[in-house]
């Protein structure tokens, strides 16, 4: 059974930093690509970033791009998301998601909640 | 990196079919069969019911289908049921490695 556990979430700071992690099992992990979506308390979903198999390539949604850093452990089979300078616009619940094959997302973890407040 | 527009809400009677719609334009829908679409009931997390524009996963009922024309994709839910009420999103590549989702539409069974 493939099984995505999202950590690390929490309340932080305007301006501080926070990495999720998310446990992955189940699947041979080394051989996916891997997604973050963030959503937003009663907003849509929102594509943040994607990280191919071997690290070797990664893609970030404008809104985070210099402030945050995806990467993945695949000795581990974990993923990680390094988020710098947050913002209160930073505030979602974020997914940790498999890439399925032409850019789908068949699987996806529980959430875990950013909250950037003062 | 602008989202993809979706009708706020549609509904339906037990039964009935619905469609909702998803627009993009040349650079994501419109240039690549790689539209999904996925149902979130409340608190729980995103289910992949349709991907590559038409195709089901497995364990997807045959009543949830897609397509597309031009820069517009659609999902059709037909026989509505009771637990067909959710959100539901698209999502597209947009090229760069880049994905953007829509802004979701609420269903209602009446």
């Amino acid at each position: 059974e493939v099984q995505l556990v999202e950590s690390g979430g929490g309340l932080v700071q305007p301006g501080g930093s926070l990495r999720l992690s998310c446990a992955t099992s189940g699947f041979t992990f080394s051989g996916y690509w891997m997604h973050w979506v963030r959503q937003a308390p009663g907003k849509g979903l929102v594509w943040v970033s994607v990280i191919n198999h071997d690290g070797s390539m990664t893609s970030y949604a404008d809104s985070v791009k210099g402030r945050f850093t995806i990467s993945r452990d695949n000795a581990k089979n974990t993923l990680y998301l390094q988020m710098n300078s947050l913002r209160v616009e930073d505030t979602a619940v974020y997914y940790c998601a498999r890439a399925a094959r032409n850019w789908g997302i068949d699987y996806w973890g529980q959430g875990t909640l950013v909250t950037v407040s003062s | 990196q602008s989202a993809l527009t979706q009708p706020p809400s549609a509904s339906g009677s037990p039964g009935q079919s619905v469609t909702i719609s998803c627009t993009g334009t040349s650079s994501d829908v419109g240039g690549y069969n790689y539209v999904s679409w996925y149902q979130q009931h409340p608190g729980k997390a995103p289910k992949l019911m349709i991907s590559e524009v038409s195709e089901r996963p497995s364990g997807v009922p045959d009543r949830f289908s897609g397509s597309k024309s031009g820069n517009t994709a659609s999902l059709t839910v037909s026989g509505l049921q009771a637990e067909d009420e959710a959100d539901y999103y698209c999502s597209s590549y947009a090229g760069s490695n880049n994905l953007v989702f829509g802004g979701g539409t609420k269903l209602t069974v009446l």
